[in-house]
């Protein structure tokens, strides 16, 4: 399977603690990016990377967020001190990088109790 | 935040019936994608079309862009159970890098 993957599909956890989801991009696409989705609602970006650089970060990224990309492949998005408001969808999509199509992952559902 | 919505938020057809869902936007934008979404699933891409396009085509479904409106529709031609789903307009907007803002989303129901 060549396309973008996820893991884990399904985190529980408890408040306060830290999570941590990887992302594995389609191979040679240069962008990466983390969305969040709740309930009822359309995906809303996080942050990007061209290769290992973070280029962009929303105001949703909270300093208890953060994300790396370290040789420009996988990534990872941690949570630290997770609240029960950070339970939602964790989307990951990647991209060639020349403003095409975004390909998503099947993402990572966390649920805070 | 949302760029926009989605209208009707949700529809509800018999297989064979055509539908029709519209999305608004609020900027100038580079292109606009949709993208349908089964439950609790990741987003599969549908179609993209540019800003300097107006119509596209896609096996059974056909996109319209109208840039002086901020508007674009979806239609999907005969449809089947398998189209059950939410489906969602997506808008890079122009100056925005490539980051993806979207809508609300309609939430598609085809019965047998």
């Amino acid at each position: 399977d060549t396309g973008v993957s996820q893991d884990p599909r399904h985190k529980i956890t408890k408040r306060g603690q830290n999570v941590t989801f990887r992302c594995d991009p389609i191979s040679e696409h240069n962008r990466l990016y983390w969305y969040r989705q709740t309930l009822g609602q359309g995906p809303e970006f996080l942050t990007y990377f061209q290769n290992e650089a973070q280029l962009e970060k929303s105001r949703l990224l909270s300093d208890r967020f953060s994300a790396e990309r370290p040789k420009g492949s996988f990534s990872t998005l941690e949570i630290q001190r997770t609240e029960q408001g950070d339970s939602a969808m964790y989307l990951c999509a990647s991209e060639t990088g020349i403003q095409e199509t975004q390909y998503f992952g099947p993402g990572t559902r966390l649920l805070v109790l | 935040s949302q760029q926009g919505e989605e209208d009707p938020q949700a529809l509800s057809i018999q297989e064979g019936e055509n539908a029709t869902m519209n999305c608004s936007y609020k900027t100038s934008i580079n292109n606009l994608q949709w993208y349908r979404q089964n439950s609790g699933r990741g987003l599969v891409h549908l179609i993209l079309i540019r800003s300097n396009e107006r119509e596209k085509h896609s096996g059974r479904l056909r996109v319209t862009l109208d840039t002086s409106k901020k508007s674009s529709s979806l239609l999907i031609t005969a449809s089947r159970a398998a189209d059950t789903a939410s489906y969602f307009c997506a808008t890079l907007n122009t100056g925005t890098a490539s980051k993806l803002t979207f809508g609300t989303g309609t939430r598609l129901q085809v019965t047998l």
